[in-house]
């Protein structure tokens, strides 16, 4: 499968516990983004990545929320002391290109529970 | 930063029928203007994009209007089937991507 994978896809955690996801872009995409969805809603910006470097951060990402791309290839968010407004489908997406006008391609989520 | 607002939330059309779902956005700088369509339990996928130097865009039964005046944009969709069944979602972006809430569409046939 040459798409976006997303590890794991389901994950439930206690509250105060900490949790990392993994996201493998398509091979070769330059830009990869990190989105957060919650039932009836459309995907909301957390974060994205220009290769190694990341260029922007939502005001939803919050100091318990960091993501990495270390050497511009998989990219990890990890959630520290999760509450449970953090349950939601955590995507990720890459796009091709320096330019923000390309389609994105979006991995299957992972969808976590705190309970 | 960018706020895109979609409407209808829930659009509902007979079989055959067309189904038109609109768009707006507040970033005049935003210059590229993609629609998702999202089946239960799935990914969001793309189904048509726009960009800021075109005024409509059409795909066989699906077609895209943009009025950069108006910072507004549209979702056409004719000869309606089942399976176009979905939530689809606009996006606009400058730099990053801002989705619209969704609109779940229901096909009868």
């Amino acid at each position: 499968d040459t798409g976006v994978s997303q590890n794991p896809r389901h994950k439930i955690t206690k509250r105060g516990q900490n949790v990392t996801f993994r996201c493998d872009p398509i091979s070769e995409h330059n830009r990869l983004y990190w989105y957060r969805q919650t039932l009836g809603q459309g995907p909301e910006f957390l974060t994205y990545f220009q290769n190694e470097a990341q260029l922007e951060k939502s005001r939803l990402l919050s100091d318990r929320f960091s993501a990495e791309r270390p050497k511009g290839s998989f990219s990890t968010l990890e959630i520290q002391r999760t509450e449970q407004g953090d349950s939601a489908m955590y995507l990720c997406a890459s796009s091709q290109g320096l330019l923000a006008y390309n389609e994105q391609f979006f991995g299957p989520g992972t969808r976590l529970t705190v309970l | 930063g960018e706020n895109v607002e979609q409407h209808p939330s829930t659009l509902s059309v007979q079989e055959g029928d067309s189904a038109v779902i609109k768009c707006t956005y507040s970033d005049s700088a935003s210059n590229y203007f993609p629609w998702y369509k999202q089946e239960l339990g799935k990914r969001p996928q793309l189904i048509i994009d726009i960009r800021s130097n075109v005024g409509e865009k059409k795909d066989q039964r699906i077609a895209v209007t943009l009025n950069k005046t108006a910072k507004h944009f549209s979702l056409h969709i004719t000869e309606t089937q089942p399976e176009d069944s979905a939530v689809y979602f606009c996006a606009a972006t400058p730099e990053d991507m801002r989705f619209g809430a969704g609109t779940r569409l229901t096909v009868k046939p």
